[in-house]
């Protein structure tokens, strides 16, 4: 059975950093594109960014671009979210979500941990 | 940049009744949508992919529908617990993976 399990959520003030993790299970991991998607409150869900099965290339929205790094540790089955200059608008519920491949390219998400809430507030 | 747009914003049906939600994306793209339903503190779940493929394990009550620009999740009757948000996304050019901003189908 697939497991996603976020951590290292909290209250940061603006101008502060939080690193997220997510620890997976029950699936090969080092075969799938891994992404983080967030809800901030009252709002629909938004792509943050994603890494590739090798690592070997990361994408990020606008909004996160530049301020925050995603990485992975296959050795470890983990997943990283290294979060800085954060910004009152990244207050949001944050999702692990494991990628699905259609023909190479991954076109959607099939499982998803329940979420690491981060707060940005001062 | 694409955009997904869902509608209606809110569906308000009786248990037993048809649901029918609609996405629509304002470019043509390469990939077609996949749709998701969210209850509150739960995980988001995956429904339907490719458009119209069932992920495993999903009640054949819910279907999907659609290609180019529109798209549509239909649930045939609807169970207690079909309450919930639902959001179609799709992989883009730009910003890549988008979402819609969703459907509650709400008990009426």
């Amino acid at each position: 059975e697939v497991h996603l399990l976020e951590s290292g959520g909290g209250l940061v003030q603006p101008g502060g950093s939080l690193r997220l993790s997510c620890a997976a299970s029950g699936f090969t991991f080092s075969y799938y594109a891994m992404s983080w998607v967030r809800q901030a409150p009252g709002r629909g869900l938004d792509w943050v960014s994603i890494i590739c099965d090798n690592g070997g290339c990361t994408y990020y929205g606008d909004s996160v671009k530049g301020r925050f790094i995603i990485s992975r540790d296959n050795s470890w089955n983990t997943l990283y979210l290294q979060m800085n200059n954060l910004r009152a608008e990244d207050t949001a519920l944050y999702y692990c979500v494991k990628g699905v491949p259609v023909a190479g390219k991954t076109t959607h998400f099939d499982y998803w941990g329940q979420g690491v809430q981060v707060t940005v507030s001062s | 940049e694409i955009v997904l747009t869902q509608s209606p914003v809110t569906l308000s049906l009786s248990p037993g009744e048809r649901a029918t939600l609609f996405c629509r994306t304002s470019q043509s793209a390469s990939s077609p949508v996949a749709w998701y339903q969210h209850k509150p503190g739960q995980a988001p779940r995956l429904l339907i992919y490719g458009a119209s493929t069932r992920a495993p394990g999903i009640p054949a009550r819910f279907s999907g529908s659609g290609s180019g620009t529109d798209f549509t999740l239909t649930i045939s009757s609807l169970e207690p617990e079909d309450f919930a948000v639902y959001y179609c996304q799709q992989r883009t050019d730009w910003p890549l993976w988008t979402f819609g901003q969703g459907t509650k189908v709400e008990i009426k």
